[in-house]
């Protein structure tokens, strides 16, 4: 069964240092999506990135990066120069069609307290 | 402005009174789903919807039942609330092209049974 591990479930920084979320999953599925979601305190889900498992390349959005590695299926997520607006719990979360049917699994949630 | 509506946001109810939470998107998607998030367990999917009159289960649909007879809509409804069915609910809807797909999620619906 496929499934998404967020070994990390608080982490806390101070402002400025960069930090990374890991996201490690299992799938038998060779066509797969990843995401990342971003949950801040007032509890609305915001979409981050998508990645298709067939596109490995990382990927880098301002202060935002991911490195995409299927030899050990992981999927992290970098803050670089962390803020504290970046205080949220952030999602992972794998999606397939098995059977023709959709599942999108998520990982419990790794909680980023960035201190001032 | 493309989003997912859902009505209400907050409710307290009381064990067996039947209620629904309704879903609206504005983005013409086929795929349209639900989701209960707790502490500690991430987001689990209630029920999904491929397109109108096509519903199947998710990992936890017990106590759940879900209809789609309009694209748009997607109401959830729990006939007899628990209190094992406290909890934040998302409604989520997305479009799939090849390999391309985002989920866009709705703000989110805060329930308390008691």
């Amino acid at each position: 069964a496929q499934k998404v591990t967020q070994a990390q479930t608080e982490i806390s920084v101070v402002e400025k240092e960069d930090v990374t979320l890991d996201c490690v999953y299992e799938t038998r599925d060779t066509t797969y999506y990843l995401f990342w979601y971003k949950q801040p305190p007032s509890g609305e889900l915001v979409f981050l990135i998508r990645r298709n498992s067939f596109d490995e390349q990382n990927e880098i959005s301002g202060r935002y990066s991911w490195n995409f590695q299927k030899s050990t299926s992981s999927f992290n997520f970098t803050i670089t120069a962390s803020q504290v607006v970046d205080s949220a719990v952030y999602f992972c979360a794998l999606s397939e069609y098995e059977d023709s049917n959709y599942q999108l699994i998520w990982g419990a949630g790794t909680k980023l307290i960035i201190k001032p | 402005e493309a989003q997912v509506t859902q009505n209400p946001r907050y409710l307290i109810t009381v064990t067996g009174k039947k209620l629904t939470v309704t879903c609206s998107q504005n983005m013409n998607h086929e795929y349209m789903s639900w989701y209960r998030q707790d502490p500690g367990l991430g987001l689990r999917q209630i029920y999904y919807s491929m397109n109108v009159e096509v519903t199947d289960k998710g990992d936890v649909p017990e106590g759940y039942k879900v209809s789609r007879k309009e694209k748009r809509n997607f109401p959830l409804i729990l006939e007899s609330p628990s209190p094992n069915q406290t909890s934040l609910y998302f409604c989520a809807s997305s479009h799939r092209t090849g390999y391309q797909e985002t989920q866009y999620f709705g703000p989110g619906t805060r329930l308390l049974v008691l």
